[in-house]
């Protein structure tokens, strides 16, 4: 019931290409979806983050569509750039309080 | 710098010693969560506060692990008798309820 699962673990992406990570959670009761993007020896940065009352957010690049039958929500990463790679987790909870996380994607974007 | 704040960045310490680790959230933020981040896994629930109430505490957290946020703002989080297993990530986070946003984190190695 508390767990989130993330896929793909890496992902290779071509410069200008579009990265897509995927994720679904059990608990009904979660309200709040966020994504945080994290380099290496950093804290996770918060990219995006969606509630269940839309489909779909999107702030520059980055979109999150959301699948309340299915549970799920992902992350799409248009025109990805060298400087997007990194690791992205999802995360997943009631109002922002105790978030369970995804095991995270490590996606490198080559030029 | 507006965000949330940790000191230190980094501490190494001896098996059997105590540690101290403080956060200083955003301001005006009632909210304050405490996560440790494994090498390649997200990162974990430990506990939170509203305001200066500890309102949940994770299993992961031994008897060894004390957190207070006395006056509702800043909060510390202690490990006693430190040992290899606490080597971690930890990391705070604040919100307001509608987004967490969280630190770069406090790297602790247990040697």
């Amino acid at each position: 019931q508390q767990q989130v699962k993330q896929s793909p673990q890496s992902l290779i992406v071509q410069k200008g290409g579009i990265s897509i990570i995927n994720c679904a959670y059990e608990n009904t009761a979660f309200d709040y979806f966020p994504w945080y993007q994290q380099f290496p020896g950093k804290g996770p940065a918060l990219l995006i983050a969606i509630r269940p009352d839309v489909s779909e957010k999107k702030e520059g690049r980055f979109t999150i569509s959301f699948n309340k039958s299915a549970k799920q929500f992902s992350l799409h990463i248009m025109d990805s750039q060298p400087g997007d790679s990194a690791t992205y987790f999802c995360a997943a909870g009631r109002g922002t309080d105790k978030l369970i996380f995804g095991t995270g994607t490590r996606l490198q974007v080559f030029p | 710098d507006t965000g949330v704040s940790q000191n230190p960045r980094h501490k190494i310490t001896k098996r059997g010693q105590n540690v101290t680790f403080r956060c200083d959230p955003i301001s005006e933020h009632n909210r304050l969560y405490w996560y440790r981040q494994t090498l390649g896994q997200g990162p974990e629930f430990l506990t939170y506060f509203q305001n200066e109430a500890q309102l949940e505490k994770s299993r992961l957290l031994s008897d060894r692990f004390s957190a207070e946020r006395p006056k509702g703002s800043f909060s510390t989080l202690e490990i006693q008798r430190t040992e290899q297993g606490d080597s971690a990530m930890y990391l705070c986070a604040s919100s307001q309820r509608t987004e967490a946003f969280f630190g770069q984190g406090t790297r602790l190695t247990v040697v």
